[in-house]
């Protein structure tokens, strides 16, 4: 069955980067996009983007383009989003989900929860 | 951005009685004869899980008591009979355009 791996939480300091990952197995990971969503309290859900993982390629929510960068690692079926410069606004929980192939979100990580805190 | 606007941002109703949501949004999520338009239920601690893709369609292992209709800009989630599991959030989500853009969410309390 199709899963997705995320670590439970990261604490990291204001000013400095985080590299979450999400490890997928049960399918073919190089076969379907991952994508990324941010959920804060109050703030309900952002799409920050989505990355091919045969090759790749990655398209960002525009308000996320200067702080998130995706990358994969096909030989360990493993995707990241390195968040930047990270200030109290990015503190959230981060969902990696993969759309299988269609225009929704059936397969979601637990989800990682960054905390940024001195 | 496409913007969803849900309503109500919260309701109870009762054991056995029908819950309906609606989302709208900003502009038509159609293309091509289809409605990209889903819903999702989340529970505290927990990612969302996918109830309804395409508008209408019952995502597999849903209990049919949830349904999802609409099309355009007005979308509705109803859930009928309402059983003691079915307390959670729920949003709407739409694929048709980028960025994907979700509901504010609508917080169920069953009396």
């Amino acid at each position: 069955q199709v899963q997705l791996q995320q670590p439970g939480a990261e604490l990291v300091k204001p000013g400095a980067s985080v590299k979450l990952s999400c490890k997928a197995s049960g399918y073919t990971f190089t076969s379907h996009w991952m994508h990324w969503v941010k959920v804060r309290p109050g703030q309900g859900f952002e799409w920050i983007g989505e990355i091919n993982p045969s090759n790749g390629g990655a398209n960002y929510n525009e308000k996320f383009k200067r702080k998130a960068t995706l990358t994969v690692d096909k030989s360990s079926s493993t995707a990241y989003m390195q968040v930047s410069s990270l200030t109290s606004e990015d503190s959230a929980v981060y969902y990696c989900t993969t759309d299988y192939g269609n225009p929704w979100f059936a397969y979601w990580g637990q989800g990682t929860l960054v905390t940024v805190s001195a | 951005d496409i913007v969803l606007t849900q309503s109500p941002a919260s309701l109870a109703v009762s054991l056995g009685q029908r819950a309906t949501i609606s989302c709208k949004a900003s502009q038509s999520v159609d293309f091509d004869g289809d409605s990209f338009m889903n819903w999702y239920q989340q529970k505290p601690g927990q990612p969302p899980k996918l109830l309804i893709y395409a508008a209408s369609n019952l995502e597999s292992g849903i209990p049919a008591r949830f349904s999802g209709s609409g099309s355009g800009t007005d979308f509705t989630l109803n859930i009928h009979p309402v059983e003691e599991e079915d307390a959670a959030t729920y949003y709407c989500q739409q694929s048709n355009e980028d960025p994907y853009t979700f509901g504010g969410g609508t917080k169920l309390e069953i009396k």
